[in-house]
């Protein structure tokens, strides 16, 4: 079945360091791609999504390029603050509707 | 415009009651899923449902566990004869139509068992 795996963490990292999250993917057909943030307390935000191979989604700083050819999914982010730590979560849009989750990756950003 | 709303934010309940979570879809949204976050893990997709139609509880368990969408009001995630391992948080999420598109999240109802 479908399938998401992303690096585990904790992650730490200093303020404007760079990031990168790894996070592949097993699926048939063409999924739709995410990365979800979650903040301490709080639900599940989108951060960006791609739809189709080759597409780049980003917002606030964040990138990610959806790879078939190595069925991937990176996000990355060139310099990161104190307020970019969270919970990041890499999923896939099922054909089904369902959305699958990594494990989530936790970030924390040291000043 | 309002988010997806849940409520209580926070259950606590003893072993062997029941446990009620709602869930308020956007406005517009007619389609509404459900996920369970255990401790440290992802979430977990548990129903999907329209309303008054649930389209897929393929990650439902089997027992003690339900959902509605009535036509009218919140859809319900209930689980009855609760236990320890029913604690986790529970989020709703909803879309304005399926396909795998972008859900919108609540907050989550973080439950307690006792």
């Amino acid at each position: 079945g479908n399938s998401v795996t992303q690096m585990e963490g904790p992650v730490t990292l200093s303020e404007e360091a760079f990031l990168t999250i790894n996070c592949t993917y097993t699926a048939t057909g063409y999924p739709s791609l995410f990365w979800y943030v979650q903040y301490p307390g709080e639900g599940l935000q989108l951060l960006l999504k791609a739809t189709k191979a080759d597409d780049k989604g980003s917002n606030k700083g964040f990138e990610a390029t959806y790879r078939k050819e190595t069925t991937s999914f990176h996000l990355e982010k060139g310099s990161v603050q104190v307020s970019d730590s969270a919970v990041y979560f890499c999923a896939l849009g099922d054909r089904d509707d369902k959305i699958i989750f990594g494990k989530g990756t936790r970030l924390h950003i040291l000043p | 415009n309002a988010g997806v709303m849940q409520n209580p934010r926070h259950l606590v309940r003893r072993r062997g009651q029941e446990a009620r979570l709602r869930c308020s879809p956007m406005k517009g949204h007619s389609h509404v899923y459900w996920y369970r976050q255990l401790p440290e893990e992802g979430l977990k997709f548990m129903v999907y449902l329209q309303k008054e139609n649930i389209i897929d509880e393929s990650g439902m368990p089997k027992e003690r566990f339900s959902a509605e969408f009535p036509k009218e009001g919140p859809s319900i995630l209930r689980i009855q004869q609760v236990v320890r391992g029913d604690s986790a948080a529970y989020f709703c999420a909803s879309s304005p139509q399926g396909g795998a598109q972008p859900q919108h999240f609540g907050d989550g109802t973080r439950l307690s068992i006792l």
